[in-house]
């Protein structure tokens, strides 16, 4: 299985909002709606920011929303701030039974 | 409040196992409907699944470790494990446990992680 795409970096301003995007085959993205975001801090372990596509779990902020349309699913930061600045990957379900992560995405806030 | 802590050897010859237990407190390992899961990540390097294991004892793995990788649980200490064999500094890396609901994709606890390093 190949890991899914994700950009290897995406900066914005404070208060801005950004995507990163999280791309797959119809084995994985396409076919389930299964796929979570993870922020994780240098250091620190991966925290659970979305999941199910567009779920948040409680505790996370409402600046972050997901979505997903065809092979490409989707997180998207609001109201971008100073401690957003982490690196995140996304994960899917595949046909195979078995999970695939993303490449990660290296968030800088200018 | 569940939590997981990850133990075992920092350090591992390469051609060895690599043997890692992720002791689970606050809920018990055998509690229906929950995924246990094991995830590395090499340093400064991305996230890699490695496998896991329902309660039931089913397991999945990732295709690239199939062939080395066994996942285990021990419901009389509330543990699951992972064992890695012939090891190579490729498999040097930042070793994590979860725990995934049925139903979701979301890994909602961690274990703080813990190094293996493979070398002679």
């Amino acid at each position: 299985q190949s890991a899914l795409t994700q950009p290897a970096s995406v900066s914005g301003s404070p208060g801005q909002s950004i995507t990163i995007s999280c791309t797959g085959t119809s084995s994985d993205v396409g076919v389930y709606n299964y796929v979570s975001w993870y922020q994780q801090h240098p250091g620190k372990a991966p925290k659970l920011m979305i999941y199910d596509v567009s779920n948040r779990p409680s505790g996370v902020s409402n600046r972050f929303s997901g979505s997903k349309s065809g092979n490409t699913a989707s997180l998207t930061i609001s109201g971008l701030q100073a401690e957003d600045e982490a690196d995140y990957y996304c994960i899917s379900y595949t046909i195979s039974s078995t999970w695939v992560f993303g490449g990660g995405t290296k968030l800088t806030v200018l | 409040q569940l939590q997981l802590q990850e133990s075992g050897p920092g350090l591992v010859k390469p051609s060895e196992t690599l043997s890692l237990t992720c002791t689970v407190s606050g809920a018990s390992i055998s509690t229906s409907s929950y995924f246990w899961v094991w995830i590395r990540q090499p340093p400064g390097k991305g996230l890699e699944w490695i496998g896991n294991i329902y309660y039931s004892g089913s397991t999945y793995y990732n295709p690239s470790l199939k062939s080395r990788v066994t996942i285990s649980v021990d419901t009389s200490k509330n543990q699951f494990s992972l064992k890695l064999s012939s090891v190579t500094a490729a498999d040097t890396a930042v070793y994590y446990c979860a725990r995934r609901r049925e139903g979701s994709s979301g890994l909602e606890y961690w274990g703080q992680g813990t190094l293996v390093t493979v070398s002679s």
